[in-house]
Order: C-alpha cells, then structure tokens, then sequence
C-alpha cells in the first residue's frame, strides 16, 4: 500500500512565522503535490513536483514555496504566515507510469494561523 | 477554462437511496474524470473515473454517467449506505499534464 505521510495532524502558527510543512512518501513516486482544501472551495493546487529540484508553480503559489531535495520527501514553506493561510494542507503523489488522475494524499495538516 | 463545477455542496440521502452528484467542466481538453472520496479525517482517495468516450461506467453501487455534449458528468452511488457518507470530489485532467482540477466538493450525509 502507498503511504504519504504528513508531519503534523494539527499546527497552530502565529502571523509572521516560517511555517514548514512536511511530506513523505513511501513508493518511489515521482511525482508530488500541495493543494489546500477551503470549504466550498475544493482542493486547489499550490505547487508541485515531478522529479527532485524541480518544481512547477500550480493555481495558488503565492505567499508559498517549495522544496525537493530528495525524491520521496516534499516541504512546502510559508515564509511569513499570515491568517487568510488558515487551512487544510494535503500532500499527494503519483507516479509517472500511471494515468494522471491516480494520486495519493496524506491524511492532511490542519494549520490554524492566528 | 480550468474549472470544474460541482453541485450539490451539501446532500442528504435515506438509507437505500439514490445518492446523485453532478458535475461540469468547461476545458474540453480533459481527457479523464475521476471521482475522489474523502472521509473525515482522511486525504481524499480515488473512486472510480471516465473517458469522455465512454458514456457510462459502474463499480459496485457507483456509477459515472458522462454527457459529452453538454460538457456535464455524475456520479450516482445506488442503496446508498451510512458508510458512504463522505466529502465527494469531482476532478478533470490532462493525461501527462500531472495535474487534477477539482470540483469545490459535496459533503453527503446518509441517514440510517
């Protein structure tokens, strides 16, 4: 089974802090993914990965960025926190060889900046 | 161009019901619809998806009913159970463009 984990369940950052958030997967997957899910929005894309040190820009980076320095590893970083990022982060991943819509998430982190 | 749009946000359905979701989608270069389930607490997990080539496809009690005309497609889960309650979300996609565009989401509630 595929694993995508995320480091913490819960967080809760003050406005200004570097926020880090971490994801791991367990398969070998190239390719990796940040959304945030808003309620009444869905899941909206922030960044992703398709192989290490690369990174492509998805439908809401900004205020966010990213880091790939090994494969199954995928941070994503909030330079300077700010209320509007309260949200939920999942992480997934896909591998290359599979149809596109076949992605894996983590169980979420559920960051509360105040 | 990117969007995908999904009603209803919220739905509540008898037990043994017929759960209905609808969703539609404006760039016409998807090329698959998936279906993505997420219960609380979970990351969402894949379903069931369709071609647009395909006018209907069913697992089990889930079925996907594609009109490519009108650019709508539907997820329609039969006997609906209190274990399907769930967030539903609706998604187009590019094949190799690695990306999903999702539908705002259905919070669906079966009541026992």
């Amino acid at each position: 089974d595929v694993k995508v984990t995320q480091s913490s369940r819960y967080l809760v950052k003050r406005t200004g802090e570097k926020v880090f958030l971490e994801c791991v997967q367990d398969m070998d997957h190239e390719n990796m993914f940040w959304y945030r899910q808003d309620p009444g929005l869905g899941l909206r894309l922030i960044y992703f990965s398709y192989d290490v040190k690369m990174k492509e820009k998805g439908d809401i980076p900004e205020g966010y960025s990213v880091s790939r320095e090994k494969k199954e590893r995928f941070s994503l970083i909030l330079e300077s926190a700010s209320t509007n990022q309260t949200s939920m982060y999942l992480c997934a991943s896909s591998l290359s060889g599979l149809p596109t819509y076949e992605q894996y998430f983590g169980p979420g982190t559920r960051l509360t900046v105040t | 161009q990117q969007q995908v749009k999904q009603s209803p946000q919220s739905l509540i359905v008898q037990k043994g019901g017929i759960s209905i979701i609808n969703c539609a989608y404006e760039n016409t270069a998807f090329d698959y619809f998936p279906w993505y389930q997420q219960f609380p607490g979970k990351g969402p997990a894949l379903l069931i998806a369709i071609r647009p080539d395909v006018s209907e496809k069913k697992e089990g009690r889930f079925t996907i009913s594609f009109n490519k005309s009108a650019k709508q497609f539907s997820l329609h889960i039969m006997d609906s159970q209190p274990g399907d309650s769930a967030t539903y979300f609706c998604a187009g996609t590019i094949q190799g463009a690695q990306k999903l565009v999702f539908g705002q989401g259905t919070r669906l509630t079966i009541n026992p």
